[in-house]
Parts: C-alpha cells; structure tokens; sequence
C-alpha cells in the first residue's frame, strides 16, 4: 500500500538558518504530494501541494518539489523565523478509493530567537 | 479560510461506553474523513465518508466504529464499546468535491478512555 517516510522527527534551529525537511514515498498509483503544517493545539492545515515532479510549490517563503526518480520530496526555507515552529508533516494521495491522505510522521520544528 | 469545527474538544469516558465525536464541515464539502493520532505517533486515515456512504477504510476502523452524517448535519464517529487503545486524538477533515486533494482539518477531539 501507499506509506511516506519522514526520518527527522525533530528539527532545532536559529532564527535566518536554512530549513531543509526530506520525505520519502511509495505508491503505485499517481501521487499528488503535500505538506501540512499544524501548530500546537490545532488540526492540520495546507502548507504546500506539488503535483508534477520537479515543480516547486511555494507558500509563506515555503518551497518544495519532488524528485520522481527517488520517489522523495522536500521542504525548504531560507531563512526561518521563530513563528515557524510547529510540526510539519509531509503526506501523500493517490487519488485512489475516496483520495485518502497518508502522512509521515512529522518533523517538529523548534526555531530560537 | 474555510473551517471545520469539532465537538467536543475533549471527551473523558469509562471503557465499555459509548462516545460519539462530532464533526461540523465547511459547508457545502462533499467528502468528509475520519483521522486518528495517538500521543508522539503520526496522524492515520480512519475513513473517509461520501453521499451518504463510506469509500475506504483502514484496518484501525474496527467493528466497533461507524459513521454516519444524517441529513446533513453533524458528521459524526461512534464508538461502541470503547477499548484503552481508542484513547487518542481525532480529526475530522472534509474537502470540496472539486479539488479532492485539500482536506480542511478540524482542531481534534482528545479521546481518554480510562
């Protein structure tokens, strides 16, 4: 069946530094490919979605692209800023049965001043 | 934006008992989803819910969950009898018939069966 691998469960770093978060999938179908964001105390909510290989998604100074050949995708930022801090999940749909989401499971983002 | 409300936030109850866990769409979405996350593991598909039926489900939706949407209220997860590993947080999601890909996730009702 369909999974995401998301290695980093937790990310630490300062203000202005390079985010870089890297998934992994597994499909047989045709993927559409997302990340969410979800910030304490609340559900997850779209960040980012990518549906052609190497396009890159861009939200909020968020950017992302997958890589068909590696079946992987990421996200980046330049610069990260302190309201960034939350847990992003990067996710999956295949378009199959009723377009289910199947998440990684979650970086957390700790950005310090 | 768009927002799906989730009632209650959280839900105390025995084992054995039946609990219901409310979900309230965006308005006008034709799919609706069923998430489940235990404490410190990822979030898992559930369900997902359309014209009346259910379309998927995974090998954690037991026998003992159902759902239903009546006349197009609430959407709603029953559990009956509720199990210890029920306890965790759920999301509903729901998402317009036209871009079936975003999903509008609720804030999440925290199960804690004792």
């Amino acid at each position: 069946g369909d999974s995401v691998i998301q290695m980093q469960g937790q990310v630490t770093l300062s203000e202005n530094d390079f985010l870089f978060i890297n998934c992994t999938y597994s499909t047989t179908g045709y993927p559409t490919l997302f990340w969410y964001v979800q910030y304490s105390g609340e559900g997850p909510q779209l960040l980012l979605q990518v549906t052609t290989a190497n396009n890159k998604g861009s939200s909020r100074g968020f950017e992302a692209t997958y890589d068909k050949g590696t079946t992987s995708f990421h996200l980046q930022k330049t610069s990260v800023q302190e309201i960034d801090s939350a847990v992003y999940y990067c996710a999956m749909s295949s378009g199959t049965g009723g377009y289910k989401v199947v998440f990684g499971s979650g970086t957390r983002l700790l950005v310090s001043p | 934006g768009p927002k799906v409300l989730q009632i209650p936030s959280h839900q105390i109850i025995d084992m054995g008992q039946m609990v219901t866990l409310n979900c309230d769409p965006v308005s006008n979405h034709l799919y609706f989803y069923w998430y489940k996350q235990i404490l410190g593991q990822q979030m898992e598909f559930l369900v997902n819910f359309y014209n009346g039926k259910v379309m998927e489900k995974s090998k954690l939706f037991k026998d003992q969950f159902s759902v239903e949407r009546p006349d197009g209220s609430y959407f709603t997860l029953k559990i009956q009898p509720t199990a210890l590993e029920d306890s965790a947080v759920y999301f509903c999601a729901s998402s317009p018939g036209d871009n079936y890909a975003e999903q509008f996730f609720g804030p999440g009702t925290r199960l804690t069966v004792l």
